[in-house]
Formats: structure tokens, C-alpha cells, sequence
């Protein structure tokens, strides 16, 4: 199985700057990553999948990039809406299985 | 639009079994991979399984194979998740969603508490 591990854990970033966020592969996953938020008591909702596609509907200011084992989320111009909890999610191997990092917690500083 | 509803959550003993159910609707059903994830109470995500657009393959996490079957109607556009031999830790919510690699469209979630 493959396993994501994100970072940090939690990341505090103030409304309006940049928050930078990790996730690392225990093996290549080539492109096939996508990252997705979840506010509480919502379902996840994707953001980015190949990597770097933003999903319908979602901001430019979320950009995704990365392959093989490293990947990175970088939200631009941080707004109120966007602090959340955020997965990386790998089906390189799909469908055997599908994995999610842990998440990453982004708080308002 | 795309909508997802799950329904069939509830209260359960260790031991017991239960059946989820998946409502589909905005798309063509039968063309689409869909997958089960599930969500411990404050904890992450866990896929759980998936069944091939036509019912023809279906894969199980470890944690549940053997106890979970998940199976789809696609003259009803629904999507099932057999539970049997529940336990404590299968206690989450459980989503519905489209794949078949990423998850573009979640259900709402229902809640499974495992408990005696």
C-alpha cells in the first residue's frame, strides 16, 4: 500500500498571504494525486487531481504541483472561506487501493 | 446536478449487519466507477471500496474484506454497501462518491455507530 504523509499537521497563515501545503508519496505515484477540502460537518470536496488540474469551479488562487513522491498545494491571497482541513489523496494504483494522507489543518493566525 | 444521498445509517450492535444505500441522480450512472470512504469521528479519511462501472470488479480495503460487499443497480442508479460482522472501529460516516481515481462528486455522508 502506498502511503501519503502530509505536512505540518496543522499550519497557521494569515487571511490575505500564502499557505503552503506538503504531501510525500512512500512511492511514485506519477501524477495521479489530488487534493481536496473538507469544512466541518461537510462532505471532502475536490480542489485538484493530476496533480496540478484544478477542479470545476475551484479559485485560481489554489495551484497544485509536483509528481513522483512530492507534491504541494499552495493557496494564494488566503480568504476566510478557505481555512479547512486539506487531504492529498494518491490512485496511482488505482483501484488497488486508493489512499489519503492525514490531512493538514489550515488555521486563521 | 450531481447529487449523491446515502441513507441507511443508524445505531448497530458488535456482530450485527447493515446495508447502506446510494441514490444517484444529474448523471449517467452506469458510466461511472463509484467508491465508498469513510470518516472515523475527528479522524481522516479511509477509502473503503470500489465496484467498476458495470458491477464487474469490485475491491475491498484490507480492513474491511471479507465482512463489507459493495454492489450497484444501475437500472435504480443506486449503489449499496453491505456491512456484516460490524465493529466498533466501522463506527464513522460513511460517503458515497464518483471516481474512478479522483473523487469529483461526494454524497452527504451517513453516520454508522457500532455500539452496544
Amino acid at each position: 500500500e502506498i502511503v501519503m504523509t502530509q505536512s505540518p499537521a496543522t499550519l497557521s497563515v494569515s487571511p490575505g498571504e500564502r499557505a503552503t501545503l506538503s504531501c510525500r508519496a512512500s512511492q511514485s505515484v506519477s501524477s495521479h494525486l489530488a487534493w481536496y477540502q473538507q469544512k466541518p460537518g461537510q462532505a471532502p470536496r475536490l480542489l485538484i487531481y493530476g496533480a496540478s488540474t484544478r477542479a470545476t469551479g475551484i479559485p485560481a488562487r489554489f495551484s497544485g504541483s509536483g509528481s513522483g513522491t512530492e507534491f504541494t498545494l499552495t493557496i494564494s491571497n488566503l480568504q476566510s472561506e478557505d481555512f479547512a482541513v486539506y487531504y492529498c489523496q494518491q490512485y496511482n494504483k488505482w483501484p488497488l487501493p486508493i489512499t489519503f494522507g492525514q490531512g493538514t489543518r489550515l488555521e486563521i493566525k | 446536478q450531481v447529487q449523491l444521498v446515502e441513507s441507511g445509517g443508524g445505531v448497530v450492535q458488535p456482530g450485527r449487519s447493515l446495508r447502506l444505500s446510494c441514490a444517484a441522480s444529474g448523471f449517467t450512472f452506469s458510466s461511472y466507477g463509484m467508491h465508498w470512504v469513510r470518516q472515523a469521528p475527528g479522524k481522516g479519511l479511509e477509502w473503503v471500496a470500489v465496484i467498476w462501472f458495470d458491477g464487474t470488479k469490485k475491491y475491498y480495503a484490507d480492513s474491511v474484506k471479507g465482512r463489507f460487499a459493495i454492489s450497484r443497480d444501475n437500472s435504480e442508479n443506486t449503489l449499496f454497501l453491505q456491512m456484516n460482522s460490524l465493529r466498533a472501529e466501522d463506527t464513522a460516516v460513511y460517503y458515497c462518491a464518483r471516481g474512478p481515481g479522483s473523487i469529483d462528486y461526494w454524497g452527504q455522508g451517513t453516520l454508522v455507530t457500532v455500539s452496544s
